[in-house]
């Protein structure tokens, strides 16, 4: 299998709910980072996590959490929506130092 | 606080002129900045990439240049065709290597090639 698969690509959901964005990577992708982009801005970073553990966050509340499993695919949950959390979300993924980063396509959030 | 600026966000280029793409950073920190280019649908797509400790990368038709003192940063393309036509984004990082970094991305800018 190669590249990264985001699921959905499209969602919509309405204020105060909670979503759950996929990510599956390539085997061997132990780093998984995750990227919130707003229209018209660029991607800013959410958490990243390395062999399943937490390694890294950027200025996003607790309520924005995440998962890495044993078979290269990740989670982004998102509890108590709020009409600001409408992005494109982005997974990016690595087999570590030195091979960078590929990114999925991402999934489009709508918050109503 | 916007640390990695591209002030540009649209810029038109004849085809087979070159495309000069320019980003400003404010974190003197950041020590690895990178070039991504985005197609509509698609997820960020890795150009080029270049370390603090050169002023100067290339690869192929795309050369990125780095000026530490003035925390500024450009993406030549030479020459431009029009499948480089896109949203290019310049991103940093600190004390990373390529592929575990942590990244801080610009807001864009929209290259179009004419034809």
């Amino acid at each position: 299998e190669t590249g990264v698969t985001q699921s959905p690509t499209h969602l919509i959901k309405t204020r105060g709910q909670q979503v759950t964005l996929r990510c599956s990577s390539q085997s061997g992708h132990n780093t998984v980072s995750w990227y919130q982009q707003a229209l018209g801005q660029g991607p800013q970073f959410i958490f990243q996590y390395y062999r399943e553990e937490e390694n890294g966050r950027g200025n996003f509340p607790p309520r924005f959490s995440g998962l890495q499993f044993p078979n290269y695919s990740s989670e982004l949950n998102v509890n108590a929506l709020e009409l600001d959390d409408s992005a494109l979300y982005l997974c990016a993924s690595s087999p570590g130092a030195n091979y960078g980063y590929t990114f999925g396509s991402g999934t489009r959030l709508t918050v109503v | 606080d916007q640390q990695v600026k591209q002030n540009s966000p649209s810029l038109s280029v004849q085809e087979g002129r070159i495309s000069i793409l320019n980003c400003d950073y404010t974190n003197s920190m950041f020590d690895y900045f990178l070039w991504y280019k985005k197609y509509p649908a698609e997820g960020p797509t890795f150009l080029i990439s270049i370390s603090s400790i050169k002023d100067k990368n290339e690869d192929g038709r795309f050369t990125v240049f780095l000026n530490k003192s003035a925390k500024h940063l450009s993406l030549h393309i030479v020459p431009s065709q029009p499948g480089d036509s896109a949203v290019y984004f310049c991103a940093a990082s600190v004390g990373s290597n390529f592929g575990n970094e942590k990244l801080t991305f610009g807001t864009g800018t929209r290259l179009t090639i004419i034809p």
